[in-house]
Order: C-alpha cells, then sequence, then structure tokens
C-alpha cells in the first residue's frame, strides 16, 4: 500500500548532525503546539509539546522553538540517530476549540 | 499496560459492504478519538467523544458513525464503505478534553475495492 511518507517534503541528514524541523502554522489564536513522530507502519508518538506563553522548550535531544510573530514552530534534534528515521509532524490547538489540527508532515532520513 | 489497542490491524472490503473498526484504552483517559491519514495528508478528525456518553463530529464525518460503549472502548463504523475511504484509520485517547496529549493507536490499514 502507499505509504504516508509519500509526498512529503524530506530532510536527509549524517548520523550525528543536529537535524531542524520546521512547522509554519497561520491562525494566531493557536495556543498550544505538540510535535509528533511517526514511525513506517505505526501509531503517531508525542515527543514533546509547548503552550504559547513560552519561546523554548527542551526534552531529551529534542528542542522545541516557537516564534508567535512569524507563526514558526520548528524541531531541533541532537546528535540524529538512525532510529530517528521518521515522519515528524505538528499540531496545534487553536484557542476556543478544543481539538488539534494537524500538519502534513516532513520526513527525515538519516543515514549512517 | 497495552495503551490503545486497535482491531483489524488490516482490512478489504468491497464497495458497499460494512465494518466496524474497534478502539480500546487502558490508561483511563476520559476522551477518545478517530482519524484517517491519507497520503501526503495531515490526520483527519472524524468523530470524537469527549467523555463517556457523548460523541461529536469532527472534520469528515461522513460516510462514518461511532458509539462510546463504555470509557474504554470507541468503535467507527462503516455503514456502506465506498473507495474514498480507503485509509488508514488511527484511534487516540487522551486524559482530557482539547489540548492534552493524545496518545495513538497502531492504526487500521483499510482498502475498499
Amino acid at each position: 500500500g502507499e505509504s504516508v511518507g509519500l509526498h512529503l517534503p524530506t530532510l536527509s541528514v549524517q548520523e550525528g548532525d543536529n537535524s531542524i524541523i520546521n512547522c509554519a502554522y497561520s491562525n494566531s489564536a493557536s495556543d498550544y503546539f505538540i510535535w509528533y513522530k511517526q514511525e513506517s507502519g505505526k501509531g503517531p508518538q508525542f515527543i514533546i509539546d509547548i503552550r504559547s506563553n513560552m519561546d523554548k522548550r527542551q526534552g531529551q535531544r529534542v528542542t522545541v522553538l516557537l516564534n508567535k510573530t512569524v507563526k514558526h514552530l520548528s524541531l531541533q534534534i541532537a546528535a540524529t540517530q538512525p532510529g530517528d528515521s521518521a515522519v515528524y509532524f505538528c499540531a496545534e490547538n487553536i484557542r476556543g476549540y478544543s481539538t488539534l489540527t494537524f500538519g502534513k508532515g516532513t520526513m527525515l532520513l538519516v543515514s549512517p | 499496560n497495552a495503551g490503545v489497542t486497535q482491531t483489524p490491524k488490516f482490512q478489504v472490503l468491497k464497495t458497499g459492504q460494512s465494518m466496524t473498526l474497534q478502539c480500546a484504552q487502558d490508561m483511563n483517559h476520559n476522551s477518545m478519538y478517530w482519524y484517517r491519514q491519507d497520503p501526503g495528508m495531515g490526520l483527519r478528525l472524524i468523530y470524537y467523544s469527549a467523555s463517556e456518553g457523548t460523541t461529536d463530529k469532527g472534520e469528515v464525518p461522513n460516510g462514518y458513525n461511532v458509539s462510546r460503549l463504555n470509557k474504554r472502548e470507541f468503535s467507527l463504523r462503516l455503514e456502506s464503505a465506498a473507495p474514498s475511504q480507503t485509509s488508514v484509520y488511527f484511534c487516540a485517547s487522551s486524559e482530557g478534553y482539547g489540548v492534552y496529549e493524545q496518545y495513538f493507536g497502531p492504526g487500521t490499514r483499510l482498502t475498499v475495492t
């Protein structure tokens, strides 16, 4: 069957490099954001979240940056490993709404 | 804990057939969701259940029905399958309604011929 990864922008990096995956949003009322990782044939997995009252949040090897001025979100992965190869997508919650809106995703390919 | 489980993993239907996708979570979550995922597109919400006893339409509800059987289980039914419903279906749950982290099941890959 056709993979969810087809037709997605792709970022190819070498093992050990730092990776930056970007996400743009359009609604200035968005106030909560999540990054998910989806490996082939699996369901999305939570990586990290951030609220709009923050500019930066760090986790283990991952950092999310939020620039509300230009409505831009990025996920930085330090020392990328082959196991990081997956589709990454952001999701946002718009203030006043109860559901998440998901982006289309970026495929990250890590070569040894 | 198994988290979120879905059955079946794969299914092939002929146009017009019906089927029910099953979902269960063992995290005592209040809210549950059904999404579909198509190539090159983001996850799209079909239906959700904010709490036991309630269900609401999402972005793409046409052709589907849901049942929140109890706090653990949330099923998705296709009454008369169409080729446009060929997709991967994901169930998710969250502790609360809306902004909380959602936990996803492994998905059901459905093909309608």
